[in-house]
């Protein structure tokens, strides 16, 4: 069990640059979440996978946001035409099975747009 | 829809003191509740959680109860550490949710002095 790993830790970009986030969750775990992070604020929901299949994007997932999937393996996010607001730390984490079993977070990714 | 309020911080204290941070949630239906920790620079850790009312959740000292009648999941520790220095995340999951996303609240900051 290495835990979940998210891909890079930090991230400058310019604002309308696209920017693409990677998580790697545990292996044997098959659903999968995205949250993001405002400085001083709880993480928010944003997307859930559970293997491939995407069930659920939260409002806070505009069209300039993309999270795929494939094999039901890695994630990734991507975010077409950064803006200023998308500054935030993006946390991916996974689970295995029942609610109670926990979840696993990785360490984020910090995302800064100048 | 379901929420999650936390006392607000900073709280800070000096080593040996009793914590208390009072958690108050909000829910339809029967959720699971949470409380994760969150070190500098690092990702969410899962400190302690709680299944079903009168449940008491404990790890590294820290309990909580959780307390279907006041909708509450206070979490306590007799004598901090200055290593305990944090934020602090309740979380419930949404009982009736089929993708078991976690709702936290805003986070409450510890610093512990010697």
């Amino acid at each position: 069990d290495t835990g979940v790993s998210q891909d890079p830790r930090h991230k400058i970009t310019k604002r309308g640059q696209n920017v693409t986030f990677r998580c790697d969750p545990i292996s044997e775990h098959n659903r999968l979440y995205w949250y993001r992070q405002t400085l001083g604020q709880g993480p928010e929901f944003l997307t859930y996978f559970q293997n491939e299949a995407q069930l659920e994007k939260s409002r806070l997932l505009s069209d300039r946001f993309s999270a795929e999937r494939p094999k039901g393996s890695f994630s990734t996010l991507e975010i077409q035409r950064t803006e200023q607001g998308d500054s935030a730390m993006y946390l991916c984490a996974s689970r295995k099975g029942q609610v109670a079993d926990g979840y696993t977070f990785g360490s984020g990714t910090r995302l800064t747009v100048v | 829809g379901d929420s999650v309020t936390q006392m607000e911080g900073p709280v800070t204290l000096s080593e040996e003191a009793f914590l208390t941070i009072n958690c108050t949630y909000t829910a339809t239906g029967y959720p699971s509740l949470f409380w994760y920790v969150q070190y500098p620079g690092e990702g969410l850790q899962l400190l302690l959680k709680a299944t079903k009312a009168d449940d008491k959740g404990s790890n590294k000292g820290f309990e909580a109860t959780y307390r279907k009648e006041t909708t509450s999941f206070h979490l306590e520790k007799g004598s901090v550490q200055v290593s305990d220095s944090a934020v602090y995340f309740c979380a419930l999951s949404e009982g009736g949710s089929n993708t078991g996303k976690l709702i936290f609240g805003q986070g409450t900051t510890l610093q512990v002095k010697p």
